[in-house]
């Protein structure tokens, strides 16, 4: 069974321009979630989606980030403009979850984002 | 807000030592999950847990819920167990994927 996979591994951007990011969850995860890691800090929760909903967004930064999940399969999350605070390896993780109680999340192995 | 600590930082031991690594969170939470990070980078989840102890291999994890902390150990350590430890925890009444994470225990294990 293919694992979480996540496209590109690495993007280098110049600041001010877009990047997508795209997310694959291991086929039948109802779960989605996006995870951001900044050099030096701990990882951070920024959304979760349960089928092509969002479940809670709490934790994207602000309006530049946009994250979509049609048909409730794959993910891609958007950066616009990225600014130099955006880099980091941001992670996909998805999980089966059908009882909404606590569910083993399987990663996937993060896009490295560079904004100079 | 729950605030996740993680001891020590940084943990340098020699094949075969035992090994625990520590996690304490502020808040009552509804789970606690340990992940594995490789040099690589991929993060694998290990365990899963909300009480008492879970077993897998050379692996052990345990959680106080009234002290609120939980150990990793990790028993006849092997250079291939050198990676960072995550802990992270969803708060009681959170949402699902609203984990909080420590900083991570990097473990070096020398043959």
């Amino acid at each position: 069974e293919a694992g979480v996979t996540q496209f590109p591994s690495h993007s280098v951007i110049e600041k001010g321009q877009t990047v997508t990011l795209r997310c694959d969850p291991i086929s039948g995860h109802d779960n989605l979630y996006w995870y951001r890691r900044v050099m030096g800090k701990e990882i951070k929760f920024l959304l979760h989606f349960v089928k092509e909903s969002k479940q809670d967004e709490s934790g994207m930064p602000n309006n530049r980030f946009l994250a979509e999940r049609t048909g409730g399969t794959y993910s891609t999350l958007k950066v616009q403009p990225a600014e130099l605070e955006d880099s980091g390896v941001y992670f996909c993780a998805s999980s089966l979850g059908t009882s909404g109680g606590p569910d083993t999340q399987y990663f996937g192995p993060g896009t490295r984002l560079t904004v100079l | 807000k729950n605030e996740v600590e993680q001891s020590p930082q940084n943990l340098t031991a020699q094949e075969g030592e035992f090994i625990t690594i520590n996690c304490s969170y502020s808040v009552g939470i509804s789970a606690l999950h340990w992940l594995q990070q490789h040099p690589g980078g991929g993060i694998v989840s290990l365990f899963m847990l909300s009480s008492g102890k879970k077993k897998h291999g050379r692996l052990i994890a345990t959680i106080n819920i009234q002290e609120k902390h939980s150990s990793l150990h990790i028993t006849a350590s092997h250079p291939r167990d050198s990676a960072v430890y995550i802990c992270a925890v969803r708060d009681y009444g959170g949402s699902q994927g609203n984990l909080i994470f420590g900083k991570g225990t990097k473990l070096s294990v020398k043959p």
